[in-house]
């Protein structure tokens, strides 16, 4: 298993749909975070868990619903998504020592998301 | 704002060539810059974490410099080969945020055989 996997690689929904991307790291990491990167614009930090613990929130809309059920494992739940809400997803975890800022980002592939 | 820029923003080199990338950051308030380097349809891969003025690291082919002082870092690449084509992010962690890495757009590099 590849350290950081994510699915599915690709995704196309309508607006009134509702889907969710998946994240997995096999890296014994303790922190994990899902960032977007939209056409020619940097990668965007939209949320980060510790422990498990959501610890950023990057004043990211409602219709965007994260979810960590353990360490290993996050979810971004998406609904009601609009045009320009298509993009790159990428997930990323570090191993972060107390006391410490964050180590290296381990990421994923990322998931294209494109919204109809 | 905090604002990361990456210049330039592509570069076509040919093989063999050697070249450098830029990227500035905010001088205050420093604690970390990472350089990571994106292939086409993979993941981001960690090149560097840099924390120290003055700090150089090298990896193979491939080193950097930082100078926190003044906000900025050098990413060298000596004798570039096709393999290195690639995205090359830098992202810079204020001494405030434990997790809010901020990134720069990325140069993009072509190395022509």
């Amino acid at each position: 298993e590849t350290g950081v996997t994510q699915t599915p690689r690709h995704l196309v929904m309508g607006m009134t749909n509702k889907k969710s991307l998946k994240c997995e790291q096999h890296l014994g990491h303790n922190a994990m975070y899902w960032y977007k990167q939209s056409a020619k614009k940097p990668l965007e930090l939209m949320f980060v868990y510790s422990l498990e613990e959501r610890v950023e929130n990057n004043s990211v809309p409602s219709r965007f619903s994260p979810e960590c059920p353990n360490s290993s494992h996050l979810f971004l739940h998406l609904h009601t998504l609009q045009p320009e809400d298509s993009a790159l997803y990428l997930c990323a975890s570090s191993q972060d020592e107390p006391g410490q800022n964050t180590g290296e980002l381990f990421f994923g592939e990322g998931s294209r998301l494109t919204v109809l | 704002i905090l604002n990361v820029e990456q210049s330039p923003q592509s570069l076509h080199v040919q093989e063999g060539d050697s070249t450098n990338f830029t990227c500035s950051f905010p001088s205050s308030n420093f604690y970390a810059l990472h350089w990571y380097r994106w292939e086409t349809a993979k993941s981001p891969e960690a090149l560097f974490v840099m924390t120290l003025n003055g700090d150089e690291k090298k990896k193979g082919r491939i080193s950097a410099t930082l100078n926190t002082k003044e906000g900025y870092s050098y990413l060298y690449i000596k004798g570039s080969q096709p393999e290195d084509s690639a995205t090359y992010l830098c992202a810079y962690l204020p001494l405030d945020s434990s997790y809010k890495l901020i990134f720069g757009s990325g140069t993009r590099l072509l190395v022509r055989p």
